[in-house]
């Protein structure tokens, strides 16, 4: 099954404490993305990449870092959170064929940072 | 700057009855405008999609309309069923004239079907 994975799903954490949150694809796709979403803010862009060691800054990149050391994995790193990292977070890939569009979704890990 | 507005954060329908999802825009740019379903607990799925040189594409229950003068797309539901009840996201696609997939997001609609 075509999937985008995400762990851990739920994620409590203290304020300084790194924590990485792996994104996983079985798509082959050379695409990947990580977005947050908070209220009435919608999904934002934090990091992409367009292939392996291929990454560039979103429209909110402070605070993250992210890797692309192989095609189907895309980690996101914390290294000192804080609370307002306090969001839902999703990865994405898509095919990098500019006629592609559609962005495949992971199912999300909701991070609290106290 | 939010380049994608969805000005109505909730909506409520009949069952049976149309639901008209409203995005718009401010940046010319954009060439692919999509629609993303989202239930609690899971990521969006995608929904259905147009070309920006498209005024309307339509697949089954879903029509998307786009207005490129009036910088307008919406959603249209018929007949809606309560297992549409979900978060509605409107995107759309930046084209740098390179192999880009860069999506900006609006803030999403809530959609509630009622039985």
């Amino acid at each position: 099954e075509a999937q985008v994975t995400q762990n851990p799903r739920y994620l409590i954490t203290v304020t300084g404490k790194k924590l990485t949150v792996t994104c996983s694809q079985n798509m082959n796709h050379e695409y990947m993305s990580w977005y947050r979403q908070d209220p009435g803010l919608g999904l934002r862009q934090i990091y992409y990449s367009m292939n392996v060691e291929v990454t560039d800054k979103g429209d909110v990149p402070e605070g993250y870092k992210v890797s692309r050391k192989e095609k189907r994995n895309f980690p996101l790193i914390l290294e000192s959170p804080s609370p307002n990292q306090t969001s839902l977070y999703f990865c994405a890939s898509s095919s990098g064929q500019a006629f592609s569009y559609e962005q495949y979704f992971g199912p999300g890990t909701r991070l609290t940072v106290t | 700057d939010q380049q994608v507005k969805q000005n109505s954060p909730s909506l409520s329908v009949q069952e049976g009855r149309i639901s008209i999802l409203n995005c718009d825009y401010t940046n010319s740019m954009f060439d692919y405008f999509l629609w993303y379903k989202k239930y609690p607990a899971e990521g969006p799925t995608f929904l259905i999609s147009i070309s920006s040189i498209k005024d309307k594409n339509e697949d089954g229950r879903f029509t998307v309309f786009l207005n490129k003068s009036a910088k307008h797309l919406s959603l249209h539901i018929v007949p809606s069923q309560p297992g549409d009840s979900a978060v509605y996201f409107c995107a759309a696609r930046l084209n740098y004239g390179g192999a880009t997939n860069k999506l900006i997001f609006g803030t999403g609609t809530l959609l509630a079907v009622q039985p």
